[in-house]
Protein backbone atom coordinates (compact mmCIF):
# COMPACT_ATOMS: atom_id res chain seq x y z
CA UNK A 1 0.00 0.00 0.00
CA UNK A 2 1.75 3.32 -0.89
CA UNK A 3 2.40 5.39 1.98
CA UNK A 4 3.97 9.02 2.68
CA UNK A 5 8.02 8.50 4.45
CA UNK A 6 9.54 11.26 6.02
CA UNK A 7 13.00 11.57 7.49
CA UNK A 8 14.54 12.01 9.74
CA UNK A 9 12.33 10.13 12.61
CA UNK A 10 13.86 12.54 14.77
CA UNK A 11 16.55 15.62 15.09
CA UNK A 12 17.94 16.98 17.58
CA UNK A 13 19.50 20.91 17.10
CA UNK A 14 20.89 23.80 18.08
CA UNK A 15 19.03 27.07 18.44
CA UNK A 16 20.08 29.07 15.65
CA UNK A 17 20.80 26.36 13.13
CA UNK A 18 19.23 25.38 9.83
CA UNK A 19 16.99 22.20 9.75
CA UNK A 20 15.69 20.39 6.67
CA UNK A 21 12.91 18.02 7.39
CA UNK A 22 12.22 15.25 3.85
CA UNK A 23 9.13 13.43 2.85
CA UNK A 24 8.34 11.51 -0.08
CA UNK A 25 4.32 11.60 -0.68
CA UNK A 26 2.40 9.57 -2.44
CA UNK A 27 3.56 9.16 -6.57
CA UNK A 28 0.08 10.76 -7.74
CA UNK A 29 -0.40 12.59 -5.59
CA UNK A 30 -0.99 16.31 -6.25
CA UNK A 31 -1.50 18.24 -3.16
CA UNK A 32 0.85 18.22 -0.23
CA UNK A 33 1.02 19.55 3.42
CA UNK A 34 2.71 19.96 6.49
CA UNK A 35 1.52 20.24 9.53
CA UNK A 36 3.06 20.15 13.42
CA UNK A 37 2.11 19.11 17.01
CA UNK A 38 3.67 20.40 20.09
CA UNK A 39 3.61 18.32 22.64
CA UNK A 40 0.23 18.03 24.41
CA UNK A 41 -1.00 20.91 22.07
CA UNK A 42 -3.21 20.61 18.98
CA UNK A 43 -1.85 19.16 15.23
CA UNK A 44 -1.60 22.52 13.74
CA UNK A 45 -1.61 23.02 10.08
CA UNK A 46 1.77 25.04 8.38
CA UNK A 47 1.29 24.82 4.95
CA UNK A 48 -0.45 23.37 1.55
CA UNK A 49 1.24 22.99 -1.94
CA UNK A 50 0.07 22.73 -4.99
CA UNK A 51 1.45 22.90 -8.38
CA UNK A 52 4.47 24.09 -7.27
CA UNK A 53 4.09 26.88 -5.12
CA UNK A 54 2.35 27.68 -1.83
CA UNK A 55 -1.63 27.50 -2.24
CA UNK A 56 -2.39 28.18 1.66
CA UNK A 57 -0.72 28.94 4.78
CA UNK A 58 -1.32 29.60 8.39
CA UNK A 59 -0.05 32.66 10.72
CA UNK A 60 2.76 30.28 11.97
CA UNK A 61 4.91 29.78 8.85
CA UNK A 62 6.43 33.10 8.89
CA UNK A 63 9.71 33.81 6.86
CA UNK A 64 11.63 31.25 8.53
CA UNK A 65 9.78 28.95 7.11
CA UNK A 66 10.04 27.65 3.40
CA UNK A 67 8.85 24.38 1.91
CA UNK A 68 10.46 23.12 -1.48
CA UNK A 69 9.58 20.19 -4.24
CA UNK A 70 12.60 20.11 -5.93
CA UNK A 71 12.99 16.75 -8.00
CA UNK A 72 9.41 15.44 -8.47
CA UNK A 73 9.29 13.42 -5.74
CA UNK A 74 10.34 14.90 -2.64
CA UNK A 75 8.60 17.85 -0.31
CA UNK A 76 10.46 19.39 1.76
CA UNK A 77 10.30 21.68 4.50
CA UNK A 78 13.03 24.49 5.90
CA UNK A 79 13.36 26.20 8.95
CA UNK A 80 16.51 28.59 8.54
CA UNK A 81 16.90 29.93 11.83
CA UNK A 82 14.97 27.34 14.55
CA UNK A 83 13.78 28.42 17.87
CA UNK A 84 13.04 26.50 20.92
CA UNK A 85 9.62 27.04 20.15
CA UNK A 86 9.99 24.76 17.01
CA UNK A 87 10.30 21.71 18.83
CA UNK A 88 7.62 19.60 17.91
CA UNK A 89 6.78 16.60 15.86
CA UNK A 90 6.10 17.62 12.05
CA UNK A 91 3.78 15.48 9.73
CA UNK A 92 4.05 15.54 6.33
CA UNK A 93 0.67 14.71 4.36
CA UNK A 94 -0.74 14.44 0.78
CA UNK A 95 -4.06 14.26 -0.97
CA UNK A 96 -4.54 13.43 -4.37
CA UNK A 97 -7.66 16.48 -3.99
CA UNK A 98 -9.14 19.08 -2.07
CA UNK A 99 -9.31 18.02 2.00
CA UNK A 100 -13.46 17.53 1.34
CA UNK A 101 -13.30 15.07 -1.77
CA UNK A 102 -10.09 13.57 -0.78
CA UNK A 103 -8.02 12.01 2.33
CA UNK A 104 -5.51 12.99 3.80
CA UNK A 105 -2.87 10.63 3.98
CA UNK A 106 0.34 10.97 6.78
CA UNK A 107 3.83 10.44 7.29
CA UNK A 108 4.52 8.96 10.49
CA UNK A 109 6.08 12.13 11.52
CA UNK A 110 9.46 14.18 12.37
CA UNK A 111 9.85 14.46 16.00
CA UNK A 112 12.36 18.33 16.20
CA UNK A 113 14.02 18.91 19.33
CA UNK A 114 15.74 22.31 19.54
CA UNK A 115 18.00 22.83 21.93
CA UNK B 1 -12.16 31.11 13.26
CA UNK B 2 -13.48 26.84 12.33
CA UNK B 3 -12.32 24.98 15.70
CA UNK B 4 -12.88 21.58 17.36
CA UNK B 5 -12.62 20.49 20.58
CA UNK B 6 -12.38 17.09 21.70
CA UNK B 7 -12.44 15.34 25.24
CA UNK B 8 -9.22 15.40 27.54
CA UNK B 9 -7.63 11.98 27.46
CA UNK B 10 -6.21 9.47 28.46
CA UNK B 11 -9.36 7.19 28.08
CA UNK B 12 -8.73 4.43 29.75
CA UNK B 13 -11.50 1.03 29.47
CA UNK B 14 -11.49 -2.51 29.80
CA UNK B 15 -11.96 -4.76 26.54
CA UNK B 16 -15.65 -5.00 25.55
CA UNK B 17 -16.29 -1.52 27.31
CA UNK B 18 -18.58 1.09 25.17
CA UNK B 19 -16.29 4.12 24.04
CA UNK B 20 -17.30 7.53 23.22
CA UNK B 21 -15.03 10.30 22.78
CA UNK B 22 -16.79 13.62 22.48
CA UNK B 23 -15.71 16.17 19.77
CA UNK B 24 -17.88 19.88 18.76
CA UNK B 25 -16.94 21.93 16.75
CA UNK B 26 -17.06 26.07 15.38
CA UNK B 27 -17.16 26.33 11.86
CA UNK B 28 -18.60 28.82 9.51
CA UNK B 29 -20.62 27.43 6.61
CA UNK B 30 -20.82 23.76 6.51
CA UNK B 31 -17.94 21.74 7.14
CA UNK B 32 -16.86 17.92 6.88
CA UNK B 33 -15.69 16.21 9.82
CA UNK B 34 -13.33 13.67 10.06
CA UNK B 35 -11.81 11.16 12.63
CA UNK B 36 -7.92 10.06 12.23
CA UNK B 37 -5.97 7.69 14.38
CA UNK B 38 -2.81 7.66 15.44
CA UNK B 39 -1.48 4.26 16.33
CA UNK B 40 2.14 3.82 17.89
CA UNK B 41 4.77 4.48 16.05
CA UNK B 42 2.75 5.31 12.88
CA UNK B 43 1.10 8.44 11.00
CA UNK B 44 -2.42 9.82 11.34
CA UNK B 45 -4.63 7.41 9.45
CA UNK B 46 -8.29 7.99 8.16
CA UNK B 47 -10.87 6.23 10.35
CA UNK B 48 -14.34 7.88 9.15
CA UNK B 49 -16.01 10.99 7.90
CA UNK B 50 -19.06 12.37 7.07
CA UNK B 51 -19.45 15.29 4.99
CA UNK B 52 -23.17 16.76 5.87
CA UNK B 53 -25.26 17.05 8.08
CA UNK B 54 -27.24 13.79 9.84
CA UNK B 55 -24.56 11.76 7.96
CA UNK B 56 -22.78 8.62 9.80
CA UNK B 57 -19.93 7.74 9.00
CA UNK B 58 -18.56 4.39 10.15
CA UNK B 59 -15.89 1.86 9.99
CA UNK B 60 -14.10 -0.96 11.95
CA UNK B 61 -17.03 -0.88 14.27
CA UNK B 62 -16.34 2.82 15.15
CA UNK B 63 -18.91 5.30 14.28
CA UNK B 64 -19.89 9.00 14.38
CA UNK B 65 -22.77 11.05 13.20
CA UNK B 66 -22.70 14.62 12.35
CA UNK B 67 -25.08 16.51 14.34
CA UNK B 68 -25.37 20.15 13.13
CA UNK B 69 -27.99 21.08 16.11
CA UNK B 70 -25.30 20.57 18.52
CA UNK B 71 -22.02 20.87 16.18
CA UNK B 72 -21.00 18.17 17.39
CA UNK B 73 -19.15 14.39 15.83
CA UNK B 74 -18.10 12.27 18.60
CA UNK B 75 -16.95 8.67 18.00
CA UNK B 76 -18.44 5.21 19.69
CA UNK B 77 -17.55 1.80 19.53
CA UNK B 78 -20.07 -0.56 21.04
CA UNK B 79 -16.96 -2.99 22.40
CA UNK B 80 -13.37 -1.51 22.16
CA UNK B 81 -10.59 -4.16 22.03
CA UNK B 82 -6.60 -4.16 23.38
CA UNK B 83 -6.10 -3.01 19.39
CA UNK B 84 -7.71 -0.17 19.34
CA UNK B 85 -5.58 1.94 22.00
CA UNK B 86 -4.21 4.68 20.08
CA UNK B 87 -4.72 8.69 20.31
CA UNK B 88 -7.64 9.62 18.22
CA UNK B 89 -7.63 13.16 16.77
CA UNK B 90 -11.51 14.74 15.32
CA UNK B 91 -10.82 17.11 12.56
CA UNK B 92 -13.11 19.52 10.02
CA UNK B 93 -12.05 20.94 6.88
CA UNK B 94 -14.50 23.96 5.03
CA UNK B 95 -13.17 22.74 1.63
CA UNK B 96 -9.96 24.77 1.62
CA UNK B 97 -6.90 23.29 1.64
CA UNK B 98 -6.41 22.59 5.39
CA UNK B 99 -7.92 20.82 8.34
CA UNK B 100 -7.96 22.15 11.51
CA UNK B 101 -7.54 19.32 14.34
CA UNK B 102 -8.27 18.55 17.68
CA UNK B 103 -5.30 17.98 20.18
CA UNK B 104 -6.12 13.98 19.86
CA UNK B 105 -7.40 12.02 23.19
CA UNK B 106 -5.34 9.17 24.30
CA UNK B 107 -7.27 5.75 24.43
CA UNK B 108 -6.16 2.88 26.48
CA UNK B 109 -7.70 -0.22 26.43
CA UNK B 110 -6.67 -2.88 28.90
CA UNK B 111 -7.25 -6.77 28.63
Amino acid sequence: EPEVTQTPSHQVTQMGQEVILRCVPISNHLYFYWYRQILGQKVEFLVSFYNNEISEKSEIFDDQFSVERPDGSNFTLKIRSTKLEDSAMYFCASSNGKTNTGELFFGEGSRLTVL
Amino acid sequence: GDSVTQMEGPVTLSEEAFLTINCTYTATGYPSLFWYVQYPGEGLQLLLKATKADDKGSNKGFEATYRKETTSFHLEKGSVQVSDSAVYFCALTSGTYKYIFGTGTRLKVLA
